[in-house]
């Protein structure tokens, strides 16, 4: 298996600009979870998936953001707009099963940098 | 909501020397708790994990033990090696849902 796959790895937008964040979970996996990870704030869990279905947002930081996952292979995050405080590394992970305690698995993340 | 408080933030040690690093968690039902390492520039991936039924788990030179009374768990790692150098992670999870809470990290630095 080729693990959790994350793209871009990289990007790099202005002030205003709409960013999309792409995952892949583990085939399997049944839960998804999107993590923002800064220097300040740490590692933050923004918002989590069970087979499809959002469960928990109460991360997702503003109305800016919004995640979506329309089916198992796939999920998104989406800013719009971008906001220089935005820049940080946002992890997506997958684990196979809601309610026991399975291993999560992260991504390599995609670095985001807004000007 | 759960809340995890990790002690030190930053922890020096010479190679060959244990490392320990201390978490509380506030949540009483939480039952589950991994330790994650994320090494510079990558993913972090779990290390060790221990259920809330056990006081003590051990892997090679990683242990970890869980007071369920105090609410607190540590991290052992002994006879430490260049390569240990990471930031380490604890979390807790319960039942009432999948997610885990972070602690909010220990950076180990392991001097040759």
């Amino acid at each position: 298996d080729a693990g959790v796959i994350q793209s871009p790895r990289h990007e790099v937008t202005e002030m205003g600009q709409e960013v999309t964040l792409r995952c892949k979970p583990i085939s399997g996996h049944n839960s998804l979870f999107w993590y923002r990870q800064t220097m300040m704030r740490g590692l933050e869990l923004l918002i989590y998936f069970n087979n499809n279905v959002p469960i928990d947002d109460s991360g997702m930081p503003e109305d800016r953001f919004s995640a979506k996952m329309p089916n198992a292979s796939f999920s998104t995050l989406k800013i719009q707009p971008s906001e220089p405080r935005d820049s940080a590394v946002y992890f997506c992970a997958s684990s196979p099963q809601a309610g026991v305690e399975y291993e999560q698995y992260f991504g390599p993340g995609t670095r985001l940098t807004v000007t | 909501g759960e809340n995890v408080e990790q002690h030190p933030s930053t922890l020096s040690v010479q190679e060959g020397d244990s490392a320990v690093i201390k978490c509380t968690y506030s949540d009483s039902a939480s039952n589950y708790f991994p330790w994650y390492k994320q090494e510079l520039g990558k993913r972090p991936q779990l290390i060790i994990d221990i259920r809330s039924n056990v006081g003590e788990k051990k892997d090679q030179r990683i242990a970890v033990t869980l007071n369920k009374t105090a609410k607190h768990f540590s991290l052992h790692i002994t006879e430490t090696q260049p390569e240990d150098s990471a930031v380490y992670f604890c979390a807790a999870r319960n039942n009432a849902g999948n997610m885990l809470t972070f602690g909010g990290g220990t950076r180990l630095m392991v001097k040759p």
